[in-house]
């Protein structure tokens, strides 16, 4: 099993310009986020999806977007994008459950806006 | 609103020392807690978890962690640092409970060095 994988692993974007971030998971996962990792701010929740055609904001969700639309995939968009959108992107997914709580993250995206 | 706090930003041991990193949070109910580690350009990998139970719980590569309530505190520890343990080492907890998703919070990070 690949587990999740992430596409691109770099990318470099003009301010202003758009771009969508692939995330897909062979675990038959309910649960999928996105987080943000900036230097000394750990990693911060964007958007996460509880099941197909559901999502809802995390901690820091404005100026992206997220789609679900298949159980194996999470899409996030960045529809013009801003240099404070320099990060590490990690997708992670886990199980629904009462026991088992453990995410299973990406090898993460490096975006630059310049 | 939870909040997860690892006090130290960088620590640096010599291989063959013990290591303790330390893991504070603030929460109204006990929660789940986790140490996630990750090495230079990767994701991040699980080293342990505590749901409930002993308060002392093992994971992998000889990583450890003691819960204790009263402090607040979730500390990782390892008897013997390994220069491969180099890494960031990240805490995080999660609401007890259905709706919360399996959402995690995580502390700002640790980073470690080992000295040969």
């Amino acid at each position: 099993n690949a587990g999740v994988t992430q596409t691109p692993k770099f990318r470099v974007l003009k301010t202003g310009q758009s771009m969508t971030l692939l995330c897909a998971q062979d675990m038959n996962h309910e649960y999928m986020y996105w987080y943000r990792q900036d230097p000394g701010m750990g990693l911060r929740l964007i958007h996460y999806s509880v099941g197909e055609g559901t999502t809802a904001k995390g901690e820091v969700p404005d100026g992206y977007n997220v789609s679900r639309l298949k159980k194996q995939n999470f899409l996030l968009g960045l529809e013009s994008a801003a240099p404070s959108q320099t990060s590490v992107y990690f997708c992670a997914s886990s199980t629904r459950g009462t026991v088992s709580y453990e995410q299973y993250f990406g090898p993460g995206t490096r975006l630059t806006v310049t | 609103a939870q909040s997860v706090t690892q006090p130290d930003i960088h620590i640096t041991v010599s291989e063959g020392a013990s290591l303790e990193l330390r893991c504070n949070y603030s929460y109204g109910a006990t929660p789940y807690l986790f140490w996630y580690v990750q090495s230079p350009g990767q994701g991040l990998q699980l080293l342990l978890k505590y749901f409930s139970g002993d308060t002392l719980v093992q994971g992998i590569k000889g990583f450890e962690a003691e819960f204790k309530r009263s402090q607040s505190s979730f500390n990782l520890r390892k008897p013997s640092v390994h220069w491969s343990d180099a890494a960031e080492y990240f805490c995080a907890v999660k609401l007890a409970g259905g709706t919360s998703y399996g959402k995690l919070t995580f502390g700002q990070g640790t980073i470690l060095t080992v000295h040969p």
